[in-house]
């Protein structure tokens, strides 16, 4: 069955960066691109940007580009997404999720990763 | 940048129907897809293309989507139906997916 397993919780230090994995099982690793997105407490849904896994194309949402890289391993189906200068606002819940195309519905979603920043 | 505007909680008794709506300008000429999340949970897609279902979800969820506002519908609530649920569209002026705020839906 179609799994995406992310990475544990991380807390880091403002300036500092954080890079978060989705191992991606149970189905074909190059048929469905992958979103990211994040939650901050209390607050509604915020996308981060789309990495296509048949050559590793992204398109970022405009506040976060220049912060954010997103990029895949094919041999090991994981996807990567590194945030970087990060500050206190930050800190959320970032989830992976999957879809078909870049424009259509998101199917299966990872259990999510907290990232904490704190000094 | 495109908003949609969501109620922060509807409740309902069980057995009854609930409506959560989704606003937005013109939202009736795009395509609203709907997620269930539970306390500590993944969110779960229950609603896509306005009105579909996926596979596994039951037929007490259902979606419409007209003028300026998309709404999901579940009838027949109970208990296991408590949860956020938050609507999305694909923002095709700025390419960008937008979310609703999420609506606290209490049974």
């Amino acid at each position: 069955q179609v799994q995406i397993l992310q990475s544990g919780a991380e807390v880091k230090k403002p300036g500092a960066s954080v890079k978060v994995s989705c191992k991606a099982s149970g189905y074909t690793f190059t048929d469905y691109y992958m979103h990211w997105v994040r939650q901050a407490p209390g607050q509604g849904l915020e996308w981060l940007g789309i990495i296509n896994p048949n050559g590793g194309g992204t398109s970022y949402a405009q506040r976060f580009q220049g912060r954010v890289h997103m990029t895949r391993n094919t041999s090991t189906t994981t996807f990567y997404m590194e945030l970087s200068s990060l500050r206190s606002d930050d800190t959320a819940v970032y989830y992976c999720a999957k879809s078909p195309n870049s424009m259509v519905e998101w199917d299966y979603w990872g259990q999510g990763t907290l990232v904490t920043v704190s000094s | 940048s495109y908003v949609l505007t969501q109620p922060p909680s509807v409740s309902v008794a069980p057995g009854k129907t609930a409506r959560i709506p989704c606003g937005g300008s013109n939202v009736g000429g795009m395509s609203v897809h709907w997620y269930q999340q539970k306390p500590g949970q993944a969110p779960v897609l229950v609603i896509y293309y306005d009105s579909d279902r996926p596979s596994g979800i039951p037929e007490r969820f259902s979606g419409s989507n007209s003028g300026n506002t998309a709404t999901l519908t579940i009838s027949r609530v109970d208990a296991g139906d408590e949860a956020d649920y938050f609507c999305q569209v694909w923002d095709n002026s700025n390419d960008h997916w937008v979310f609703g705020g999420g609506t606290k839906l209490t049974v």
